[in-house]
């Protein structure tokens, strides 16, 4: 059975600080890996999704890495802003359709 | 593109009735997954659909939920008998039949029983 947790739990840092928040999963065997961005009482934003085959995407700021074989993805945050502060949680898709979600880094940026 | 919608965004039931969350997946998406959020955890799985077809519920409790994906109109997940313990927030994805990228999340339903 796939478990996903991701560390810390919560993290509070200054605005401008580079991050990194860690996700880790227990079976290799994932088709993809995403990571999303979820504000108080609103729905989820997707930010990167990485195949199985790929080692890295980037959109801005962003960089989300995976290594399977160690089963660990992060996802880097370059330069943060107080809008940048959210729940951020990554999830991995294996052999069905269905997403296993961890259960989130609430990240606070303080200006 | 209006995007995957969800509606009512806020549904506040006594216990023992009946709460009916809507999602009308985005255009062209023939896919409908649910997922609920309980407070201070992570989103767990709960059904996969499609037009007419549930294909994956293993994620639904035994008794008291339902769900469905007509030929017309939005899936439909059905609570009956609502207890304090179904408040949560419930999301809907969708997905077209191909699924290379993720599916698309709507804003969710926040259920709250009193």
């Amino acid at each position: 059975k796939q478990e996903v947790t991701q560390i810390p739990a919560a993290l509070s840092v200054p605005e401008g600080e580079n991050l990194v928040l860690n996700c880790s999963f227990t079976d290799s065997a994932i088709y993809n890996l995403q990571w999303f961005r979820q504000d108080p009482g609103k729905g989820l934003t997707s930010l990167l999704l990485i195949q199985s085959s790929q080692r890295e995407q980037t959109s801005g700021r962003l960089n989300a890495s995976l290594d399977k074989s160690s089963g660990r993805s992060t996802l880097y945050i370059a330069a943060s802003q107080p809008g940048d502060s959210a729940t951020y949680l990554c999830a991995n898709k294996g052999g069905s359709e269905k997403l296993v979600f961890g259960k989130g880094t609430k990240l606070t940026v303080n200006p | 593109n209006a995007g995957v919608m969800q509606n009512p965004r806020h549904l506040v039931r006594r216990r023992g009735q009946e709460a009916r969350l809507r999602c009308s997946p985005m255009k062209g998406h023939s896919h409908v997954y649910w997922y609920r959020q309980l407070p201070e955890e992570g989103l767990k799985f709960m059904v996969y659909l499609q037009k007419e077809n549930i294909i994956d519920e293993s994620g639904m409790p035994k008794e008291r939920f339902s769900a469905e994906f007509p030929k017309e109109g939005p899936s439909i997940l059905r609570i009956q008998q609502v207890v304090r313990g179904d408040s949560a927030a419930y999301f809907c994805a969708s997905s077209p039949l191909v699924l290379r990228e993720g599916p698309i999340f709507g804003p969710g339903t926040r259920l709250t029983v009193l």
